[in-house]
C-alpha cells in the first residue's frame, strides 16, 4: 500500500485567510485527486492533476501536482464558511490487471468561521 | 445524468448478522469500486469490479465480498458482522478508460 501523509490533519480559520493543505508520499502515482467531504456524505471531486508540475485553479482554489508526482497541495484564498468541510488526497493507481484503485490520505477537516 | 445511488443510506445490524449493501454507477461507467471510512483509518479500498469480475482487492478479510451484474450494478456483502465493521460504505463508479472516480453518498452501517 502506497502511504499517502496530509497534513495539517485540523484547521480552524478566520473568514478570508488563506491557507494551504499538503500531500505527500514517497510513491509515484499515475495520477491525484482531491476530493471535499461533508458530514455523512460521499466525497465530491474537487480536481485531478496528472502532470508533473501542473497546477490548476477552481475559482479560490489553486491545486499543484509537484514534479516527481509525489506530492500535491491545495491553497484557498480568501476561504469562506461554505469552505468548510474534509479534504482529501488520493492517489490512483493501477493494478496489473487493469484494476484501479484510489489511496487516501487521513484528511484535512477545515473550518472556516465568519 | 444521475450519480452514483446506494440503498440502503442507513442500517443497523447486530454483531454475528450478515449485510448486503447495494450501488447502482453513473450511467455508462461499467467500473464499480467500494471503500471503507472510518474515523481511525480513514478511506480504505475494498476491491473493484468490472465485466462483473473483481479486478483488484484491497487488505480486507475474506468475510467482505461483492459482486456485479451484467448492468454494472454491484453488492457488496459483509458476513459474521463485527462491531468493528461499523463504518460508512461508499461506492464508487468510473468509466474503464477513465482516471476519475466519483462517489456515492454511502450506506452507514452500524453494528450493535
Amino acid at each position: 500500500t502506497q502511504l499517502l501523509e496530509q497534513s495539517p490533519q485540523f484547521l480552524s480559520i478566520q473568514e478570508g485567510e488563506n491557507l494551504t493543505v499538503y500531500c505527500n508520499s514517497s510513491s509515484v502515482f499515475s495520477s491525484l485527486q482531491w476530493y471535499r467531504q461533508e458530514p455523512g456524505e460521499g466525497p465530491v471531486l474537487l480536481v485531478t492533476v496528472v502532470t508533473g508540475g501542473e497546477v490548476k485553479k477552481l475559482k479560490r482554489l489553486t491545486f499543484q501536482f509537484g514534479d516527481a508526482r509525489k506530492d500535491s497541495s491545495l491553497h484557498i484564498t480568501a476561504a469562506q464558511p461554505g469552505d468548510t468541510g474534509l479534504y482529501l488526497c488520493a492517489g490512483a493507481w493501477y493494478h496489473s490487471n487493469s484494476g484501479y484503485a484510489l489511496n487516501f490520505g487521513k484528511g484535512t477537516s477545515l473550518l472556516v468561521t465568519p | 445524468k444521475a450519480g452514483v445511488t446506494q440503498t440502503p443510506r442507513y442500517l443497523i445490524k447486530t454483531r454475528g448478522q450478515q449485510v448486503t449493501l447495494s450501488c447502482s454507477p453513473i450511467s455508462g461507467h461499467r467500473s464499480v469500486s467500494w471503500y471503507q471510512q472510518t474515523p481511525g483509518q480513514g478511506l480504505q479500498f475494498l476491491f473493484e469490479y468490472f465485466s462483473e469480475t473483481q479486478r483488484n482487492k484491497g487488505n480486507f478479510p475474506g468475510r467482505f465480498s461483492g459482486r456485479q451484474f451484467s448492468n454494472s450494478r454491484s453488492e457488496m456483502n459483509v458476513s459474521t458482522l463485527e462491531l468493528g465493521d461499523s463504518a460508512l460504505y461508499l461506492c464508487a463508479s468510473r468509466e474503464i478508460a477513465g482516471n476519475e472516480q466519483f462517489f456515492g453518498p454511502g450506506t452507514r452501517l452500524t453494528v450493535l
